[in-house]
C-alpha cells in the first residue's frame, strides 16, 4: 500500500515569502507528526495531531509556523515570512494512535530559503 | 546537553565486522526507538523497545533502563548497511509517540 507522501520534495523560496508543505499520511492513521531536520542533526519535533486537532504544538519555533489537518488526514505545515534559518528538511510521520505504534516517515520536503 | 546522546558520531568499518552504536539518555522514558536513514531517503523504524533485547536478522538492539543506555549491534556488516542510525526516545509519561532524537551516527561500511 501507499506510504506517507510529502509534497513538494524540494522547495526554494526567498526570504520573507510564505510556503506550504503538504503531508499525506497512511490511510487510517490517526496520529500525524511533523519534525524538522537541520543539516547534520537529528530531527526535532514540531507538532502532533490526533485526528483533526493539534494535541501538542510545543515544538513550533515561533508564531510564523502553523499547521492544520482539517479532515483528519492530509496535513499542511505553513511558514510565514520565511527566514534563512528555516532551511531544513521537514519530515512528516504517521501512525495509529498511542506511544507504542510504529511511526512511518515520509521522504521529507527539503526547504531552502535564500 | 542533549537529552539523547549517541556515540560514535561517525563509524567506519570493513565488510563483515561487528558494529556497535551506543545511545545514552538523561531522562525517564516510555520507549526507545532505533531508526535508519539512508542518504536522500526517508527514515525507517528498526526497533522499538522498552526493556531487554530485540533481534531482527543481523540487527540486535538492547536496552538497560537502570543505566539509561541502549546499543544497536550489526553482525556481519555489509556495505548496504551504510546509513545514519538514529536513537530516539519517548519521554516518560507521554501518551503519544512524540520522539526526542539523538544526533545520529553515520555508518560507512567498506567492501
Amino acid at each position: 500500500g501507499a506510504g506517507v507522501s510529502q509534497t513538494p520534495s524540494n522547495k526554494v523560496t526567498e526570504k520573507g515569502k510564505y510556503v506550504e508543505l503538504r503531508c499525506d499520511p497512511i490511510s487510517g492513521h490517526t496520529a500525524l507528526y511533523w519534525y524538522r531536520q537541520s543539516l547534520g542533526q537529528g530531527p526535532e519535533f514540531l507538532i502532533y495531531f490526533q485526528g483533526t486537532g493539534a494535541a501538542d504544538d510545543s515544538g513550533l519555533p515561533n508564531d510564523r509556523f502553523f499547521a492544520v489537518r482539517p479532515e483528519g488526514s492530509v496535513s499542511t505545515l505553513k511558514i510565514q515570512r520565511t527566514e534563512r534559518g528555516d532551511s531544513a528538511v521537514y519530515l512528516c510521520a504517521s501512525s495509529f494512535s498511542g506511544p507504542w505504534e510504529t511511526q512511518y516517515f515520509g521522504p521529507g520536503t527539503r526547504l531552502l530559503v535564500l | 546537553k542533549n537529552e539523547v546522546e549517541q556515540s560514535p558520531q561517525n563509524l567506519t568499518a570493513q565488510e563483515g565486522e561487528f558494529i556497535t552504536i551506543n545511545c545514552s539518555y538523561s531522562v525517564g522514558i516510555s520507549a526507545l526507538h532505533w531508526l535508519q536513514q539512508h542518504p536522500g531517503g526517508g527514515i525507517v523504524s528498526l526497533f522499538m523497545l522498552s526493556s531487554g533485547k530485540k533481534k531482527h536478522g543481523r540487527l540486535i538492539a538492547t536496552i538497560n533502563i537502570q543505566e539509561k543506555h541502549s546499543s544497536l549491534h550489526i553482525t556481519a556488516s555489509h556495505p548496504r548497511d551504510s546509513a545514519v542510525y538514529i536513537c530516539a526516545v519517548i519521554l516518560g509519561g507521554t501518551s503519544y509517540g512524540k520522539l526526542t532524537f539523538g544526533q545520529g551516527t553515520i555508518l560507512t561500511v567498506h567492501p
